[in-house]
């Protein structure tokens, strides 16, 4: 079965300090890998994804995550956070062949402090 | 822009008194799926359409059931809400392909009073 563990339910940097969330996954596949945003009282935005191509994945808003089978890892960057940034953010995985429906982390909520 | 969009965004409801909740879609996408997000946890995943093809989650209540009259609508019925019904609400859709990306709409709200 598959699953995602995110590590640190509350995370709080400073504005423009490095960002830094961390997500392990499992899956008996080699997976497919997601990270998403979520604003209060809105849906889920897609951050960057990884397919199995470059290891290192860059998405929107400045983000980046880097695939590391050895650690099963997925963490996901940002070098200076900006007050913006402040949301909800999911890790996720699709991994076990025959299951359409990704797997999603508890989330991480990330404070921006100014 | 193509886009998911969910009707409508907060909806309260009584407690045992049906409610339908609505997503429709612009992108064109075979599959859609129905999520439940209680606060401050992860989406829940309760049923998606493949097409046509319905998929229960093995622990989707009884009380939840789905309709996709064509490829662009998907509603979400809840027979008799209860309290714990009460939650968010995120339809979402992919194509076909192997990366299956999820596009999500802003959701629904549901307050069961």
């Amino acid at each position: 079965a598959q699953s995602v563990t995110q590590l640190g339910s509350h995370v709080s940097v400073s504005e423009g300090a490095l960002v830094l969330l961390r997500c392990n996954y499992s899956s008996s596949v080699p997976p497919y890998l997601f990270w998403y945003v979520q604003y209060p009282n809105q849906g889920l935005q897609l951050l960057l994804k990884y397919t199995s191509a470059a290891t290192l994945v860059k998405g929107i808003n400045g983000f980046e995550a880097e695939f590391k089978k050895s650690e099963t890892s997925f963490h996901l960057t940002k070098p200076s956070a900006h007050m913006s940034d402040a949301a909800e953010y999911f890790c996720a995985v699709k991994g076990d062949t025959g299951r359409r429906a990704l797997t999603f982390g508890s989330g991480t909520r990330l404070q921006v402090q100014p | 822009d193509a886009m998911v969009i969910q009707n409508p965004r907060y909806q309260v409801t009584q407690f045992g008194k049906p409610v339908t909740l609505s997503c429709s879609q612009t992108l064109n996408h075979n599959v859609m799926y129905w999520y439940q997000q209680k606060s401050s946890q992860a989406p829940k995943l309760l049923f998606h359409y493949y097409d046509k093809d319905f998929n229960n989650e093995a622990d989707t209540p009884d009380n939840f059931q789905s309709r996709r009259p064509n490829t662009s609508f998907c509603f979400l019925d809840i027979r008799s809400p209860g309290l714990g019904d009460a939650a968010m609400y995120l339809c979402a859709t992919s194509s076909r392909g192997s990366t299956d990306t999820q596009y999500f709409g802003p959701g629904t709200r549901l307050t069961v009073l």
